[in-house]
Formats: C-alpha cells, sequence, structure tokens
C-alpha cells in the first residue's frame, strides 16, 4: 500500500504569493490532517478534513485554509505569504477517528 | 489547553548505552499519548501509544509507561543503536468535534556514537 505522498517536496516562494500544497491520503484513509513544523514553535496542528468537511482548526490566521476532495485528496491554501510562513507542512491520514495517524514526508516550503 | 513538555536536547550517548528522555503532559481529560520518531528529510513515524493509565508502549526495543499520577510518558531504552539517531517527539491527542488533533512537545534531537 502506498504511503502519504505530498507534493511537491520543495517549494521557494516570495512574500506576497500564495502557495497551494497538495496531500493524497493512503487509499481508504478519509481523515487528511495537517501540521506546521519550525524550528521555534515546533509542530503545531493546522486542521482536519473527513469526507470533505473541515472538523477543527488550530489557531492559524485566515490566511491558512484547506480542502478536501471526494477521493480524499487534501490541499491546502496560504495566502499572503509572510517571512514566518516558512516552515515543514506535515499531512497525516487516518481511516477515522482515534485511528493511528500516519504522515507524510512533508513539503519545505521556503518565503523569501 | 493541553500542552506536552519534553526534556530539552540535544541528547548525545554512546552506543549501547541507557536512554531516557522525559516527557510530561497537562491534558483536561484521559488522552492517548504517543512517541513519534523522525528521521532526517522524513516525516513522522510513530514508534509507540498508550491509551489508558499504566499501559506500556513497546516498539524496537523502546517502552514507555501512561503515569497519570505524575502526568507522565517517559520514553526508555536499554542500549541504543547508531540507527536510533534521530528526533523524538511525545504528543498526545486531544479531541474536538469528533476530530483527532495531536498536541507535540518540542521535540528531542538524540545522536548515538559508535
Amino acid at each position: 500500500k502506498a504511503g502519504v505522498t505530498q507534493t511537491p517536496r520543495y517549494l521557494i516562494k516570495t512574500r506576497g504569493q500564495q502557495v497551494t500544497l497538495s496531500c493524497s491520503p493512503i487509499s481508504g484513509h478519509r481523515s487528511v490532517s495537517w501540521y506546521q513544523q519550525t524550528p521555534g514553535q515546533g509542530l503545531q496542528f493546522l486542521f482536519e478534513y473527513f469526507s470533505e468537511t473541515q472538523r477543527n482548526k488550530g489557531n492559524f490566521p485566515g490566511r491558512f485554509s484547506g480542502r478536501q476532495f471526494s477521493n480524499s485528496r487534501s490541499e491546502m491554501n496560504v495566502s499572503t505569504l509572510e517571512l514566518g510562513d516558512s516552515a515543514l507542512y506535515l499531512c497525516a491520514s487516518s481511516p477515522g477517528q482515534g485511528e493511528k495517524l500516519f504522515f507524510g514526508s512533508g513539503t519545505q516550503l521556503s518565503v523569501l | 489547553g493541553d500542552s506536552v513538555t519534553q526534556m530539552e536536547g540535544p541528547v548525545t550517548l554512546s552506543e549501547e548505552a541507557f536512554l531516557t528522555i522525559n516527557c510530561t503532559y497537562t491534558a483536561t481529560g484521559y488522552p492517548s499519548l504517543f512517541w513519534y520518531v523522525q528521521y532526517p528529510g522524513e516525516g513522522l513515524q510513530l514508534l509507540l501509544k498508550a491509551t489508558k493509565a499504566d499501559d506500556k508502549g513497546s516498539n524496537k526495543g523502546f517502552e514507555a509507561t501512561y503515569r497519570k499520577e505524575t502526568t507522565s510518558f517517559h520514553l526508555e531504552k536499554g542500549s541504543v543503536q547508531v540507527s536510533d539517531s534521530a528526533v523524538y517527539f511525545c504528543a498526545l491527542s486531544d479531541f474536538d468535534e469528533g476530530a483527532q488533533k495531536l498536541v507535540f512537545g518540542q521535540g528531542t534531537r538524540l545522536t548515538i556514537n559508535p
């Protein structure tokens, strides 16, 4: 079974631009969640989707948004990028509530 | 809100040494507790978990016991190997509106020298 796939692996953007990151969960998994990892703040929860519905959102500004498609694939979008948005963005999938999370390798975003 | 505190790193040990990484948590309910490991350039992998008080999680020689009385979940291994070099994260699960959210500690970088 293929693992969680995140694309692209690396991304370089400039301030003010917007970016879209993609995540393909493990086949059959309906829950997808996103985390931001930075050296200063560590790992922080962004949001979680289940069957195309956002069930929970972390404490991030409205510039961070996401969605989930009917095939469970998910995208997250960051608009009006700031230098502080430079981070490793990790996606995780699970079959459902209370299940083990499987993480992808992440997308490393650098904002210049 | 819920929080997790890990011992600060980095931690450097010699091969075959005994390892302990301390983890304590603050939570209003009875969360499940996890240790995740991150190897260079990779995402997180679940190392072990415990879902209730006095549960012991174990995997690959690592162990951790859910101690409700001390709100702790310390990671231990009797004899570490060079291949154990990685960053280790303690985490708890928090459910909100049916959605699982993990709250992570700050991570502990472990380096094992041959």
